[in-house]
C-alpha cells in the first residue's frame, strides 16, 4: 500500500490563481480530511469526508472546497489564492468512523505558496 | 468551542533527562491522540488514548489521560536526541463515539542535547 498520497509537493500560486492539491488513500478508508498547518498553530480543520458523496466543513472552510467522488480521492480546491493560503496542507484518512476509534494517518504535506 | 492547550510550547532537554509535556482540553472528551512530527516531515501516531485513566507507553514515551481533570500527559523518559521533534496533542471532542473531527494544540518543540 503506498498510503495517502499528496500532489503535488511543493507550490507557488499568484493572488487570484485557482488550483486543486489532490490527496488519494489505497487503504479504503471511509474518513478522509484536510488541514493546514501555519507556525506556531498546530493544525486546523479543513474540510472532511465520512464517506464517498459526503463532505462537511471544519475549522476553517472559506476559500476551500472540496467534493468525493471515490473512496480514495479526496481534492482541495482552492477558489482564488491570496496570500493567507500560505501554509503546509496535510491529507488524513482513518478506517471507519464508526469502528473502535483508530488514528488518522496522514500524507506527507503539499507546501503552498501565495505571492 | 473547544480549546486545546500544551504547555510548553519550547522543551530544550539534556540527553537522560526526564521531563513532561502537558495537554489540557476544555470540553469533555473520551478521545485524545498524540503525534510526533520531525521538521518539513508529516505527522506519525504514537499514541490512541480513548478511556479515563489509559495509559500507553512505547520505549522512552508514556502517554496517559485523566478525563476528568481533562488533562493528558506525555511523559519522557531519559531523553535522547533521536526524540528531537514537534509533539502534539489532538482531541475529538464527541463523546460516546468519534467523529475525528480533531482539534490540535499547538504543538511543543523538544530539543534533546548531548
Amino acid at each position: 500500500n503506498a498510503g495517502v498520497t499528496q500532489t503535488p509537493k511543493f507550490q507557488v500560486l499568484k493572488t487570484g490563481q485557482s488550483m486543486t492539491l489532490q490527496c488519494a488513500q489505497d487503504m479504503n478508508h471511509e474518513y478522509m480530511s484536510w488541514y493546514r498547518q501555519d507556525p506556531g498553530m498546530g493544525l486546523r480543520l479543513i474540510h472532511y469526508s465520512v464517506g464517498a458523496g459526503i463532505t462537511d466543513q471544519g475549522e476553517v472552510p472559506n476559500g476551500y472546497n472540496v467534493s468525493r467522488s471515490t473512496t480514495e480521492d479526496f481534492p482541495l480546491r482552492l477558489l482564488s489564492a491570496a496570500p493567507s493560503q500560505t501554509s503546509v496542507y496535510f491529507c488524513a484518512s482513518t478506517p471507519d468512523v464508526w469502528a473502535l476509534p483508530d488514528t488518522q494517518y496522514f500524507g506527507p504535506g503539499t507546501r503552498l505558496t501565495v505571492l | 468551542e473547544l480549546k486545546v492547550e500544551q504547555n510548553p510550547l519550547f522543551l530544550s532537554m539534556q540527553e537522560g533527562k526526564n521531563y513532561t509535556i502537558y495537554c489540557n482540553y476544555s470540553t469533555t472528551s473520551d478521545r485524545l491522540y498524540w503525534y510526533r512530527q520531525d521538521p518539513g516531515k508529516s505527522l506519525e501516531s504514537l499514541f490512541v488514548l480513548l478511556s479515563n485513566g489509559a495509559v500507553k507507553q512505547e520505549g522512552r514515551l508514556m502517554a496517559s489521560l485523566d478525563t476528568k481533570a481533562r488533562l493528558s500527559t506525555l511523559h519522557i523518559t531519559a531523553a535522547v536526541h533521536d526524540l528531537s521533534a514537534t509533539y502534539f496533542c489532538a482531541v475529538d471532542p464527541y463523546r460516546g463515539g468519534s467523529n475525528y473531527k480533531l482539534t490540535f494544540g499547538k504543538g511543543t518543540l523538544l530539543t534533546v542535547n548531548p
